[in-house]
């Protein structure tokens, strides 16, 4: 069974870019999630979709957005990018919106550098 | 405000002893636990869960205890094997809410042989 597929892996951007990346879910699930690893903050939640709308939001600037397509899959766009937004993104996947124990699986995720 | 806290940045522990790994959480709507356990350059791995209504969960190596009155859970690896040398993470969400985990900060276990 295919798990969570990210692309790309690695990202090298300048400050002010924009930036598009994509997550496709585990075949079935309908619930994406977004989060966001760097050394000082850890592990954050950016946001959920669930039937293509976003369900819940992090404490993310409006800079972070996300969309999800009609067979599930998501992509996130960061845009103005800053130094700070150096990070590993995450993306995780899960059967139904959370009304049951459906745990989230995660994929490898887009490294992501801004020089 | 770490709603979430892992307060062992590192555990070390003799293979085939046990390796318990400790949680503290303080938002009393979280009702959803999950362990993680994370090797370098990949994503996380789902190992374990426990629901609110329970206090205890088995899966193969793996138990979750759940003290909802202390917000405490944890995790016990029995018995330990080099291969579970990893980060591990707790994560915990309020499961109306949908599927936003609130994630400590890991734990580093080094399993040696």
């Amino acid at each position: 069974k295919a798990g969570v597929t990210q692309t790309p892996r690695y990202l090298i951007k300048t400050r002010g870019q924009q930036v598009t990346l994509s997550c496709s879910p585990i075949s079935g699930h309908r619930s994406v999630s977004w989060y966001q690893q760097t050394p000082g903050q850890g592990l954050q939640f950016l946001f959920e979709y669930f039937s293509e709308t976003q369900r819940n939001k992090g404490n993310f600037p409006g800079r972070f957005s996300g969309r999800q397509f009609s067979n599930s899959r998501s992509e996130m766009n960061v845009s103005t990018l800053e130094l700070g937004d150096s990070a590993l993104y995450l993306c995780a996947s899960s059967l139904t919106g959370g009304t049951g124990n459906q745990p989230q699986h995660f994929g490898d995720g887009t490294r992501l550098s801004i020089l | 405000d770490q709603q979430v806290k892992q307060n062992s940045p590192s555990l070390s522990v003799q293979e085939g002893r046990i390796s318990i790994l400790n949680c503290d959480y303080t938002n009393s709507m979280f009702d959803y636990f999950l362990w993680y356990k994370k090797y370098p350059a990949e994503g996380p791995t789902f190992l374990i869960s426990i629901s609110s209504i329970k206090d205890k969960n088995e899966d193969g190596r793996f138990t979750v205890f759940l003290n909802k009155s202390a917000k405490h859970l944890s995790l016990h690896i029995v018995p330990s094997q080099p291969g579970d040398s990893a980060v591990y993470f707790c994560a915990a969400s309020p499961q109306r809410a949908g599927n936003m985990l609130t994630f400590g900060g890991g734990t580093r276990l080094m399993v040696k042989p």
